[in-house]
């Protein structure tokens, strides 16, 4: 079957540097998402990798390894607004997104 | 531009009311979304459609039903709602041009049945 585990919490300081695991089992690949949702709130599109690598977004990165089956999102200067869940998403190959269940990210001061 | 909109954002049903929520979305896009969310899961895809006068079933579409007359809106319908169909729903669009294209989210219905 397809899979995607991520840690349920974290928590990290303001200021500081934070990396959100994510890995996939799948019998097809056709990318990896990872959205921002605040409490309350819908998510809204972080990043997109499909090839192996990092691709960084100001503050945000995301890393993708396709052969180990494994990303992860860098938070760099966390801010208190970050506080959020962190979706980690995979499109299968009939391009269907799996979501993840999400990793809460409490920001302290 | 409003986005993609919901409504109602909050409903309260008893075990065998019907409803309908509705989803519009001003961008052009031909590809619409209804998802649950539920505490410790994923988002589940319910029914989707790639466009006006098509729809198709998601990963738990048992219990729901969609119409996408017009190509703005995409209706979700619960004929004969149960506790289980308690969850917040989202509606998505996405423009439909590539596959790595990214959704956009409403803000979301919650819906309690009891």
């Amino acid at each position: 079957g397809q899979n995607i585990d991520q840690p349920t919490e974290m928590t990290a300081t303001e200021g500081a540097i934070v990396q959100i695991n994510c890995t996939y089992q799948t019998s097809g690949f056709n990318g990896l998402f990872w959205y921002q949702q605040h409490a309350g709130e819908a998510p809204t599109f972080l990043s997109y990798n499909v090839l192996d690598g990092l691709e960084e977004k100001g503050r945000f990165s995301s890393f993708l390894s396709r052969s180990k089956g494994y990303s992860y999102l860098l938070l760099k200067e966390l801010q208190m607004k970050d506080s959020a869940s962190y979706l980690c998403v995979f499109m299968d190959s009939n391009y269907q997104l799996i979501w993840g269940a999400g990793t809460k990210l409490i920001i302290k001061p | 531009n409003a986005g993609v909109t919901q409504t109602p954002k909050f409903r309260v049903l008893k075990t065998g009311q019907s409803m309908t929520l509705l989803c519009a979305q001003d961008m052009n896009h031909e590809y619409m979304y209804w998802y649950r969310q539920d505490p410790g899961m994923g988002l589940r895809l319910i029914h989707y459609s790639v466009g006006e006068g098509t729809t198709a079933k998601g990963e738990v579409p048992d219990g729901y039903n969609v119409s996408r007359l017009k190509k703005q809106n995409f209706l979700l319908g619960l004929e004969s709602a149960a506790p289980s169909q308690t969850s917040v729903y989202f509606c998505a669009s996405s423009p439909g041009e590539a596959h790595q294209e990214t959704q956009y989210f409403g803000p979301g219905t919650r819906l309690l049945v009891l």
